[in-house]
């Protein structure tokens, strides 16, 4: 079955502007996570969401905003962009609610801020 | 909160030798724990876990070792090939914590000479 989708793959942006990253789960999985990968932090822990509700946030501010849909496609936006947000943004799908269902990464959104 | 550290950043092994990744964490608290693979350009994909109920566990090649006791998890890999270059990362999961939030550790590059 086809894993987690992220796109676009390569993003560049100017400091300023907003954007939008999308991610498809693994069909069936209801649990939608993002991560922030910086070769000076790791990853980071951005939000979860399960069956269209945030459930858990991270300490990121509150630029960095996301949303589910009824069909458990993600999307999560950042606006205002700064330099340091320049990452590989991951996201994670899971059957069901919580890290003990196992969690299955996509290939990630590599945005570069310029 | 954000504790699971590494014990060494890079690791380097001869092809067929077992190779040991070591990850100390904080958090006694933490209920379970997922190794992960990275290859370059790639999401991190799912290696082994275990639950705190557990010491040991083994997958094809690898093992995962767990001592509660000195906060300790380290994973081996038997006969290391090639291919099994990459960054390795140990993530875990706080059992008070909201569910699905993994904190993940820096992360330990390991390269496999022929």
């Amino acid at each position: 079955k086809a894993g987690v989708t992220q796109t676009p793959r390569y993003l560049i942006k100017t400091r300023g502007q907003q954007v939008t990253l999308s991610c498809s789960p693994i069909s069936g999985h209801r649990s939608v996570s993002w991560y922030q990968q910086t070769p000076g932090q790791g990853l980071q822990f951005l939000f979860e969401y399960f069956s269209e509700t945030q459930r858990n946030k991270g300490n990121f501010p509150g630029r960095f905003s996301g949303r589910q849909f009824s069909n458990s496609r993600s999307e999560m936006n950042v606006s205002t962009l700064e330099l340091g947000d320049s990452a590989l943004y991951l996201c994670a799908s899971s059957a069901g609610q919580g890290a003990s269902y196992g969690y299955t990464f996509g290939s990630g959104t590599r945005l570069t801020v310029v | 909160g954000e504790s699971v550290g590494l014990h060494l950043p890079t690791l380097s092994v001869q092809e067929g030798d077992n190779s040991i990744i070591n990850c100390a964490y904080s958090n006694s608290a933490s209920d379970y724990f997922i190794w992960y693979k990275q290859e370059s350009g790639k999401g991190p994909q799912f290696i082994i876990d275990i639950r705190s109920n557990m010491d040991k566990r083994q997958g094809q090649r690898v093992t995962v070792l767990l001592n509660k006791t000195v906060k300790h998890l380290s994973l081996q890999i038997a006969a290391t090939q090639p291919g099994d270059s990459a960054v390795y990362f140990c993530a875990e999961r706080d059992r008070g914590s909201t569910l699905g939030r993994l904190y993940f550790g820096r992360g330990t590059q390991l390269t496999v000479w022929p």
